[in-house]
């Protein structure tokens, strides 16, 4: 499975734009890109995945350049309310999520006033 | 649309005691799943149903854990006899095949176990 590494933790403050970068040098061709975000005393929430290139929700923005080693989690506009743990996941992405997931540390974002 | 539920949300017990959690998965999910974080380490795969059946327990550390899924529905991992090292967080997730083909998992609040 490839591993991922990420930052322990980031800061910010209210209306700014976060990019968190997730390293994942030995991303195979069938392996996924999925960021999840975990809020203190909850489960982990699926945030966005992407193969390549750029992906957009609601949520958040997904850039994967081409040869995928890395990829970049960007939320515009962060409020007190994104502070949380933000995991970056790279595996086989079968259809209905029938993977088991793997965790690395994840990156702790404190957002401020 | 009721999210993946577990109980209990605490759970106390001293070392040799045992201990039986569960999960109800979202209506219609298929795939059921366990994971666990202990203190201080990252969240880590238990096993997989799939229905009733168990598609993966490579994760499960020994035999002191049996998870259940009886008739495909909710499921309960059993902890006998605990020991002090099974503190921890224990969360279940459910996912559906018909889920536009990304793996997003639904994660229940977690179980908090504190062996004594």
């Amino acid at each position: 499975l490839a591993k991922t590494t990420q930052p322990i933790s980031m800061d910010s403050y209210e209306g700014q734009e976060v990019n968190i970068t997730c390293s994942h040098n030995n991303i195979a061709t069938n392996d996924y890109i999925t960021w999840y975000q975990q809020f203190p005393s909850q489960g982990p929430r699926f945030i966005i995945q992407g193969y390549k290139t750029k992906v957009t929700n609601e949520v958040a923005s997904l850039f994967i350049p081409a040869d995928r080693k890395s990829s970049t989690l960007s939320l515009p506009r962060v409020s007190l309310s994104d502070t949380a743990v933000y995991y970056c996941l790279v595996g086989d992405s079968l259809g209905g999520g029938g993977n088991k997931l793997t965790f690395g540390t994840g990156t702790q974002l404190k957002v401020e006033l | 649309e009721a999210g993946v539920t577990q109980f209990p949300s605490h759970s106390v017990i001293e070392k040799g005691q045992t201990v039986t959690l569960r999960c109800d998965p979202i209506s219609g999910h298929d795939n059921l799943y366990w994971y666990r974080r202990v203190m201080g380490k990252e969240i880590k795969f238990l096993l997989h149903f799939v229905k009733e059946s168990k598609q993966d327990e490579s994760g499960m550390p020994n035999n002191r854990f049996l998870a259940e899924r009886t008739g495909g529905t909710y499921s309960t991992l059993k902890v006998q006899p605990a020991e002090l090292e099974d503190s921890g967080v224990y969360f279940c997730a459910s996912s559906s095949p018909g889920t536009s083909g990304r793996n997003e998992q639904f994660f229940g609040p977690g179980t908090r176990l504190t062996v004594l």
